[in-house]
């Protein structure tokens, strides 16, 4: 089974633009998660997705915002970059939300860096 | 608050030794998970945890759940370079369907 997978890896942009970051989760997956990881932070939630649904969100300002499509797939955007937007963003799937055991499995990130 | 604190957050020692991290908290969790991660990639899945009490083996990990399913423990026997990385706890609390990441421990391990 494939795993999660995001694109893109890597991307450089400068303060004020905005960004679309993709994610396929795993198949049969159909939650999935964002966070945003820095050194000082660790891991932070941003929002978690589910039959195209947002289902949790955190604490994290209105420039954040994600959807999910049909098949799963999901999607975050952040508009108008800052230079502290610079992260590894992360993207989790799990089969549903909800549940006891709740094992989120992580795709490799996209390293976003604003100038 | 943090509600799942790790220690320590870093540790440095020579291959062969023995090491064990802390993940702690308050609150009771109905699950907690152990994850790995390299620099530059996501963190993968070691093990989960469910019972209090629990003990569970990979290799030369050792994962412990506490009797009151509020901490837990990693043990790495004979540690190897290999193991180096963030290691991260995270717990489901009952009746609350959102997962909490502690700050994870830092592991290096000298050849």
């Amino acid at each position: 089974k494939a795993g999660v997978t995001q694109t893109p890896r890597y991307l450089i942009k400068t303060r004020g633009q905005q960004v679309t970051l993709s994610c396929s989760p795993i198949s049969g997956h159909r939650s999935v998660s964002w966070y945003q990881q820095t050194p000082g932070q660790g891991l932070q939630f941003l929002f978690e997705y589910f039959s195209e649904t947002q289902r949790n969100k955190g604490n994290f300002p209105g420039r954040f915002s994600g959807r999910q499509f049909s098949n799963s797939r999901s999607e975050m955007n952040v508009s108008t970059l800052e230079l502290g937007d610079s992260a590894l963003y992360l993207c989790a799937s799990s089969l549903y939300p909800g549940a006891r055991v709740n094992e989120q499995f992580f795709g490799p990130g996209t390293r976003l860096t604003v100038l | 608050t943090q509600l799942l604190e790790q220690s320590p957050q870093f540790l440095s020692i020579q291959e062969g030794e023995n090491l064990t991290v802390y993940c702690n908290s308050s609150s009771v969790f109905s699950s907690l998970q152990w994850y790995r991660q390299e620099p530059g990639e996501g963190p993968v899945l070691l093990v989960t945890v469910v019972t209090g009490g629990e003990v569970k083996k990979l290799k030369r990990l050792t994962f412990q759940f506490g009797d009151a399913r509020k901490d837990s423990s990693l043990h790495i026997t004979a540690a190897q370079p290999g193991d180096t990385g963030l290691y991260l706890c995270a717990g489901t609390k009952p009746r609350d369907d959102k997962i909490i990441f502690g700050k994870g421990t830092r592991l290096h391990i000298l050849p």
